[in-house]
């Protein structure tokens, strides 16, 4: 069975950094790119950043370019996103999800990111 | 970037009828379309793939068509489950690959 389970969500300051990690079982990680996808409290759903399954592609959404960071360990089938500079419009359940084709066939259940002083 | 504008905002329906869910895209994304459900608290969940194919374990009474820019999810009788938030998503080309607004199918 596929699961991809997030963590690592939780309460940070504005301009303070958080690491997101999404644990993938049942499937070849390696073989797969990967995901992040946010959705602001009670908003639609947003695009963040992707990966390649060697984990030397990455390519992120201008509202979060060069403040975010997307990375994978294969050996360890777990997918990282990296945030820094937190601002509070980053507040969002963040989900790792895996693509089918351009579809996204396996979401992890979200961890929630809340960026408040 | 392409648009996806989903319509109505709010559907009210009753159990046991048919419910018409519309998404357009401000240009052609071919069939490259799919739509999700999504519960509160829970993770979106795949539907439909490619405006027409249902995903794996996805209840004969939900079906996709459409082609271009004018796509409809129908189901064909709404049961309790059903009532939920409808996003659809094109993957036409990179980047990104964009969601509509969501539709939110709530009982009459």
């Amino acid at each position: 069975e596929v699961q991809l389970v997030e963590s690592g969500g939780g309460l940070v300051q504005p301009g303070g950094s958080m690491r997101l990690s999404c644990a993938a079982s049942g499937f070849t990680f390696s073989s797969y790119w990967m995901h992040w996808v946010r959705q602001a409290p009670g908003k639609g759903l947003v695009w963040v950043s992707r990966i390649n399954n060697d984990g030397d592609y990455t390519t992120y959404a201008d509202s979060v370019k060069g403040r975010f960071t997307i990375s994978r360990d294969n050996a360890k089938n777990t997918l990282y996103l990296q945030m820094n500079s937190l601002r509070a419009e980053d507040t969002a359940v963040y989900y790792c999800a895996r693509p089918r084709n351009g579809d996204y066939d396996y979401w992890g259940q979200g961890t929630l990111v809340t960026v408040s002083s | 970037e392409i648009v996806m504008t989903q319509s109505p905002a709010t559907l009210s329906v009753s159990p046991g009828e048919r419910a018409t869910l519309s998404c357009k895209a401000s240009q052609s994304v071919g069939s490259f379309l799919a739509w999700y459900q999504q519960k509160p608290g829970q993770a979106p969940r795949l539907l439909i793939y490619d405006a027409s194919t249902r995903a794996t374990g996805v209840p004969a009474r939900f079906s996709g068509s459409g082609s271009g820019t004018e796509f409809t999810l129908t189901i064909s009788s709404l049961q309790s489950e059903d009532f939920a938030v409808y996003y659809c998503q094109h993957y036409k080309n990179w980047p990104p690959y964009t969601f509509g607004q969501g539709t939110k199918l709530e009982i009459k």
